[in-house]
C-alpha cells in the first residue's frame, strides 16, 4: 500500500521560505514522477510542479521563480522550497506521485 | 503550456440522474494522458480515471471517462449521495501539468 507523507512547517512569515518533505512508503521514489500540489482556502488545485529521481523537474511557470525541488532517494523522500511567500501562499499543500497516489495535505499559513 | 476549462461551473442534479462534466484543452492532450480526480470538503482528491478513459482501482463503473485530442467528458450513469463533490480533470502528457477550475456537482 502507497502511502504519502507530508511534513513540515504550519506556518510561515511573510518574505521567508516555505519548506516542506514528503516522505514515500509501499514503492521506491525510482517510480513515478512526484509533484507537489496546492489549493488555497474554498479554491481549486494549482499544480506547482515534479521531480524525477533523476533530478528532472518541471515547475509551474507562474511559480518556477521561486521554487525548488529535490530528492533524497536514501530516504525515499522529496522535498519541496518556496521562497518570498506571501499571504496569497496559504494553501494546503499536497504531495503526489504521477496522478495516483496522494498525501493527506498539510496546512501552511503565511503570517507575521 | 496547456490551459484546461472545465465546464460547467456546477451542476444541480438528483441522485439517481446522469452527470456530464466536460473537459476542453487548449491544445491537444498527448497520448490522452488526462485524469480525472473527485474531492469532498477536506479531504485529498482521489484518482477517479487516468488515460482518459481507464478506471482507477476500486472506482465504481458508474464512473466513465470518455474522448481524445482536446475534448474530454466524466459521465456518472447514475448519481448517488456520496458522488456530490467537486470533479477536477488534469492533464499529465506534456509538462506543465495544470488542472481545471473544477466542476461542483450539487445536491438538487
Amino acid at each position: 500500500q502507497v502511502q504519502l507523507q507530508e511534513s513540515g512547517p504550519g506556518l510561515v512569515k511573510p518574505s521567508e521560505t516555505l519548506s516542506l518533505t514528503c516522505t514515500v512508503s509501499g514503492a521506491s521514489i525510482t517510480s513515478y514522477y512526484w509533484n507537489w500540489i496546492r489549493q488555497p482556502p474554498g479554491k481549486g488545485l494549482e499544480w506547482i510542479g515534479y521531480i524525477h529521481y533523476t533530478g528532472t523537474t518541471s515547475y509551474n511557470p507562474s511559480l518556477k521563480s521561486r521554487v525548488t525541488m529535490s530528492v533524497d532517494t536514501s530516504k525515499n523522500q522529496f522535498s519541496l522550497k518556496l521562497s518570498s511567500v506571501t499571504a496569497a501562499d496559504t494553501a494546503v499543500y499536497y504531495c503526489a506521485s504521477t496522478v495516483q497516489y496522494w498525501g493527506q495535505g498539510t496546512l501552511v499559513t503565511v503570517s507575521s | 503550456e496547456i490551459v484546461l476549462t472545465q465546464s460547467p461551473g456546477s451542476l444541480s442534479l438528483s441522485p439517481g440522474e446522469r452527470a456530464t462534466l466536460s473537459c476542453r484543452a487548449s491544445q491537444s492532450v498527448t497520448s490522452n494522458y488526462l485524469a480525472w480526480y473527485q474531492q469532498k470538503p477536506g479531504q485529498a482528491p482521489r484518482l477517479l480515471i487516468y488515460g482518459a478513459s481507464s478506471r482507477a482501482t476500486g472506482i465504481p463503473d458508474r464512473f466513465s471517462g470518455s474522448g481524445s485530442g482536446t475534448d474530454f467528458t466524466l459521465t456518472i450513469s447514475r448519481l448517488e449521495p456520496e458522488d456530490f463533490a467537486v470533479y477536477y480533470c488534469q492533464q499529465y502528457g506534456r509538462s506543465p501539468w495544470p488542472f481545471g477550475q473544477g466542476t461542483r456537482v450539487e445536491i438538487k
